[in-house]
């Protein structure tokens, strides 16, 4: 089945850049996408690319796509106390029922002050 | 526009109780998805439905059930609760239409907490 990993925790100063890191393992996903998870809340869309496209740029995150690798990772310039949250990867693959998305495990962010 | 919502936020059954969470969405969207979050697992699919009407099966189906009489609604039932299900449920939405391309977007409800004790 599908299978994408993420490391489950990541810590950095404010004001540092932030790469969250994630791979998956089916190479016909169509899209790859990152949401964010604040506390008590539900999971919210960053962005997300294509999967024949290398990198996406959208403000302070950049969306970087190794397909050979199968390595997808997402940069946060900057970054603030307010992006302490859940990060999550998900691929979706077009031959799955309703183009579903699998998710990863999450990385918890914790911004230092 | 609510988006997502999901009615219980909490709840806390006993072993063997049934119940239902419901889940509506006002943006017409077709698609609809049941999540389940639990730690160190991210999220995992139960089940989903394409349109009203219409369910399938995902990842892990077993020990629930879903109906999606109309397009807005999906309802997800546990008819006997066991301990396994305490979790964070999560429904979801998207416009992804059946059999177009392009990303399929969810946007998700605010979660519900199920404790089975």
């Amino acid at each position: 089945g599908e299978d994408v990993e993420q490391s489950l925790f990541l810590s950095v100063r404010e004001g540092d850049s932030s790469v969250i890191n994630c791979t998956y393992t089916d190479s016909s996903s169509t899209y790859l996408y990152w949401y964010k998870q604040e506390p008590g809340a539900g999971l919210q869309l960053l962005t997300y690319i294509f999967s024949n496209m290398d990198m996406k740029q959208d403000q302070r995150l950049t969306v970087l796509l190794n397909k050979k690798d199968k390595h997808l990772s997402l940069r946060i310039a900057d970054t603030q106390t307010g992006d302490s949250a859940i990060y999550f990867c998900a691929e979706s693959i077009a031959q799955t029922g309703a183009n579903n998305l699998f998710f990863g495990t999450g990385t918890r962010l914790t911004v230092i002050p | 526009n609510a988006g997502v919502t999901q009615t219980p936020k909490f709840r806390v059954l006993k072993t063997g109780q049934s119940m239902t969470l419901l889940c509506a969405q006002d943006m017409n969207h077709e698609y609809m998805y049941w999540y389940r979050q639990d730690p160190g697992m991210g999220l995992r699919l139960i089940h989903y439905s394409v349109g009203e009407g219409t369910t399938a099966k995902g990842e892990v189906p077993d020990g629930y059930n879903v109906s999606r009489l109309k397009k807005q609604n999906f309802l997800l039932g546990l008819e006997s609760a066991a301990p396994s299900q305490t979790s964070v449920y999560f429904c979801a939405s998207s416009y992804f239409g059946q059999g177009a391309s392009g990303a399929n977007v969810l946007t998700f409800g605010a979660g519900s907490r199920l404790t089975v004790l």
